[in-house]
């Protein structure tokens, strides 16, 4: 079946950059794109960028532009969100999601890894 | 960027009455929208796509409905399970894919 299981909660300072994992199981990443979205305290959820499956070619908010990069390994069916230069804002829930049609909604999720950015 | 606004913030409902949730699109989505489900402490799950399509698993007490700017997603008899957030998200143009602020259904 498929499942997303990202890597576990991170503490950060001011300044520093982060790098989350998402290994798929039950599908492969070069045929359904991974987006990744995240979701600070009580708020909604803000898409951040995605990978695609075919090409690995990259797609970013313009929020993050510059300040995030995506990644994947196809060798272990993993795929990395990497930010920089944290500020208290970046604290949140980090997901990564399946494409499941290339229409850009998300069947399946990750748990969340959970990003702190604190002094 | 596509701006998605839900109302209302907060919905209170007996059980088996029905829900009825909005969500408006600044400009049209055709019918290019995606309902998810979020309880406490867990990620979303997909429940409608194609703004009334169901996915796999889901309930049929949950329907979609609309297109353009303005949706509706209805749980026809609530049930226990169903307290949670719901958020809408438009993936008509993009980037940015956006979501709606989210409606919180609570039990009476």
């Amino acid at each position: 079946q498929v499942q997303l299981v990202q890597s576990g909660a991170e503490v950060k300072e001011p300044g520093a950059s982060v790098k989350v994992s998402c290994k798929a199981s039950g599908y492969s990443l070069t045929i359904h794109s991974m987006h990744w979205v995240r979701q600070a305290p009580g708020q909604s959820l803000e898409w951040m960028g995605m990978i695609y499956a075919d090409s690995g070619d990259t797609k970013y908010s313009q929020n993050f532009q510059g300040r995030v990069t995506l990644t994947r390994d196809t060798s272990t069916n993993t795929g990395y969100m990497e930010l920089y230069s944290l500020t208290s804002e970046d604290t949140a829930v980090y997901y990564c999601a399946r494409d499941p049609t290339r229409t850009a909604y998300f069947d399946y999720w990750g748990q969340g890894t959970v990003v702190t950015v604190s002094s | 960027e596509v701006v998605m606004t839900q109302s209302p913030a907060t919905l209170s409902v007996s059980p088996g009455e029905r829900a009825t949730l909005s969500c408006w699109a600044s400009q049209s989505v055709g019918s290019n929208l995606a309902w998810y489900q979020q309880k406490r402490g867990q990620p979303p799950r997909l429940l409608l796509y194609g703004a009334s399509a169901r996915a796999t698993g889901i309930p049929a007490r949950f329907g979609g409905s609309g297109s353009g700017t303005e949706f509706t997603l209805t749980i026809s008899s609530l049930q226990s399970e169903d307290s949670a957030v719901y958020y809408c998200q438009q993936y008509n143009n993009w980037p940015p894919l956006t979501f709606g602020g989210g409606t919180k259904v609570e039990i009476k």
